[in-house]
């Protein structure tokens, strides 16, 4: 149980188009899910948190106009990278916890690679 | 944003050694947790630690919620091959939620046969 999947695993695009990445609950409805990045050989580093049916809460220094989250339903979330950039490169991870009394942990997805040309 | 620093920061191994890593804070959390990464790979959740002093084994793995709540360690006992990895700590400040993780720095084993 607890599985979280990642669409897609990895991606290459262009300079200034935007990207999609898709995370999903297979098993279990996530109330809340988290967006990461991770770059080469460090540790993880949360971009915001989103609650179902609400707007994300970014963290500090990570721009909402750039990196758009939507958790439209309890079993998916989206991340758009938008006018992507070479330095928006990086190790796009997301994470699904059930929100429930006493289930709070968190599982993660298994990530997706993003390349900006 | 924080982060909780780990040491070592990477070790080598023989397999068949025993593990010790460990993860500390300025700050106090009130869980304390434990992810694997390998490599292009998500964390998976190792042990998770709700109670200061808690003990806890998940078969050759074993770790320790610190009494002072700014610490915690990992212990693999008998390494093998497939322990290599990433070790992540995580720890979260508040209870009843499911509110966000620190991350820890990382320790990166290698074992050698």
């Amino acid at each position: 149980g607890a599985v979280v999947s990642q669409h897609p695993s990895r991606v290459i695009c262009k300079s200034g188009t935007s990207v999609k990445i898709e995370c999903r609950s297979l098993d279990f409805q996530a109330t809340t899910m988290f967006w990461y990045r991770q770059f080469p050989k460090k540790s993880l580093m949360l971009m915001a948190t989103s609650n179902e049916g609400s707007k994300a809460t970014y963290e500090q220094g990570v721009e909402k106009d750039k990196f758009l989250i939507n958790h439209a339903s309890l079993t998916l979330s989206t991340l758009t990278v938008t006018s992507a950039h070479p330095e928006d490169s990086s190790f796009y991870i997301c994470s699904a916890s059930l929100g429930l009394a006493g289930v709070y942990e968190q599982f993660f997805g298994p990530g997706t690679r993003l390349t900006v040309l | 944003g924080q982060q909780l620093n780990q040491s070592p920061q990477s070790m080598f191994i023989q397999e068949g050694e025993d593990v010790s890593m460990n993860c500390t804070s300025s700050s106090i959390f009130n869980t304390w947790l434990w992810y694997k990464q390998d490599p292009g790979e998500g964390p998976v959740l190792l042990i998770a630690l709700y109670k200061a002093g808690e003990l806890t084994s998940n078969g050759r793995l074993t770790a320790q919620f610190g009494i002072t709540r700014k610490d915690s360690f990992l212990n693999i006992s008998a390494s093998i091959p497939s322990d290599v990895g990433i070790y992540f700590c995580a720890g979260r400040s508040e209870t009843g939620t499911a509110s966000k993780l620190t991350f820890g720095t990382g320790t990166r084993l290698q074992v050698t046969l």
